[in-house]
């Protein structure tokens, strides 16, 4: 079975400033998916960020980027120029690449960020 | 992205009653749907998918007969829980995948309160 995890529960960031959340899995699999979802105080999940395992290339969405390591089994989130609304629970996920029937979506713990004004 | 509606958002019931959640895909076919509870300040917590048309698959641990859920159509998805209890009571989002989907996409969540 999969599992995800993430080692910081709580990070806190100067507004503006650049901050990095951690988060590793376990896996047997090739392909696969990775993700972070933003679940700000509203607790409804959004998609911050998704990274295919068969890309090398590292993906970016504005202000948000990641560092896949994949044999490292590494996916660390990097926030730059942190606004107060960044402020959210940030968790990683984990997806089969493509197994219908036998899917699942598995979350790891959670890092809650705290922009600092 | 594509939107997945849950309903209701909160609501309060007795123990021993039963209570319905649906989660609807409102723009896309959602193959597969997942329900979590997530309890305070921590995270998700998978307790079952459904592919339309089958039988859900639940998590190790969760009772199959308290928590029934029903994914009839690629548009619907529900979760019901059976004579509730106030340990039940928690916070509970369901999410779907469409074919062509690469993520996930949530509903608002259910808050349930059985008193």
């Amino acid at each position: 079975a999969q599992t995800v995890t993430q080692s910081q529960p709580e990070m806190s960031v100067q507004e503006a400033e650049t901050v990095t959340l951690s988060c590793t899995y376990d896996t047997s699999e090739s392909d696969y998916y990775l993700f972070w979802y933003k679940q700000p105080p509203s607790r409804q999940m959004i998609l911050v960020i998704r990274q295919e395992a068969y890309k090398q290339q590292n993906a970016t969405e504005n202000r948000f980027s990641v560092n896949f390591q994949k044999a490292a089994k590494s996916f660390s989130l990097k926030i730059s120029d942190s606004q107060l609304g960044d402020a959210a629970m940030y968790f990683c996920a984990y997806r089969s690449w493509s197994n219908f029937g036998n899917e699942k979506l598995t979350f790891g713990t959670g890092t809650r960020l705290t922009i600092i004004p | 992205g594509a939107v997945v509606s849950q309903h209701p958002s909160w609501v309060i019931c007795k123990s021993g009653t039963s209570v319905k959640i649906e989660c609807r895909s409102l723009d896309f076919q959602a193959t597969t749907m997942f329900w979590y509870r997530q309890f305070p300040k921590q995270s998700l917590m998978l307790m079952a998918t459904s592919n339309e048309g089958s039988k859900a698959t639940y998590e190790q641990g969760v009772e199959k007969d308290k928590f029934l859920i029903n994914h009839a159509s690629l548009t619907l998805s529900t979760l019901t829980v059976t004579s509730a209890h106030p340990e039940d009571s928690s916070f509970y989002i369901c999410s779907a995948i469409g074919k062509w989907n690469t993520e996930a996409f949530f509903g608002q969540g259910t808050r349930l309160t059985v008193v």
